[in-house]
């Protein structure tokens, strides 16, 4: 059963850069069946989309959040990689990593679910 | 704010059937067949139950449904039971590559 861990720094500094790293067991990143993605959620709030990537390098940002994101794959070990710039008290949330299945709709850069989430890590922003 | 809407909480007794709406627009809900549900129990991930309006993943009750008219998209959860009190999540893709979430209803088993 595909399972995938979220790790990172759990403090960050405000105007610094967040780096959160997502492990695959089970099942490998650069499989042609699945893409992966980034989801947080504000302590209390609601769920936000950040980010997807599949192996071949296309990646899809959130419109809000472009400017500021990057996602990639390393294949050797297996991970994804999400960075978040210039973070501020906004920024800090249970950050997920999950899986999206590759199908009709992904292949058209129609982003669709997520099927297999990681169990999340909190990051707290800090002044 | 989310960009989908969703009543903050539903309630119903055990055995009755609840629904929980989602609504967007025709950018999103209305214009897509690409709505997905999500459950949360408390300090978990989010749990896919539905995805594409009304398609169940192996493993979840067909107590379980999703559907849509207009821009909007409800579950119903029938036979309601103890263990389904969790929030709820709907998402929708928006357009451009987008993808959007609602607020999240917090499901209470009276």
């Amino acid at each position: 059963q595909l399972q995938l861990q979220e790790s990172g720094p759990r403090l960050v500094k405000s105007s610094e850069t967040l780096s959160l790293t997502c492990t695959v067991s089970d099942g490998s990143v650069s499989s042609s069946r699945s893409y992966w993605g980034w989801i947080r959620q504000p302590p209390g709030k609601g769920l936000e989309w950040i980010a997807s990537i599949y192996y071949s390098g296309d990646t899809y940002y959130s419109p809000s959040l472009k400017s500021r994101v990057t996602i990639s794959l390393a294949a050797s070990n297996n991970q994804i990689s999400l960075r978040l710039s210039s973070v501020t008290a906004a920024d800090t949330a249970v950050y997920y990593c999950a899986r999206q299945p590759r199908g009709f709709a992904m292949i058209r850069g129609i982003i669709n679910y997520f099927n297999i989430w990681g169990q999340g890590t909190l990051v707290t922003v800090s002044s | 704010q989310s960009a989908l809407t969703q009543p903050p909480s539903a309630s119903g007794s055990p055995g009755q059937s609840v629904i929980i709406s989602c609504t967007g627009t025709s950018g999103d809900v209305g214009g897509y067949n690409y709505v997905s549900w999500y459950q949360q129990n408390p300090g978990k991930a989010p749990k896919l139950i539905i995805f594409e309006v009304d398609k169940r993943p192996s493993g979840v009750p067909d107590r379980f449904s999703g559907s849509k008219s207009g821009n909007t998209a409800s579950l119903t959860v029938s036979g309601l039971r103890a263990e389904d009190e969790a929030d709820y999540y709907c998402s929708s893709y928006a357009g451009n590559s987008n993808l959007v979430f609602g607020g999240g209803t917090k499901l209470t088993v009276l």
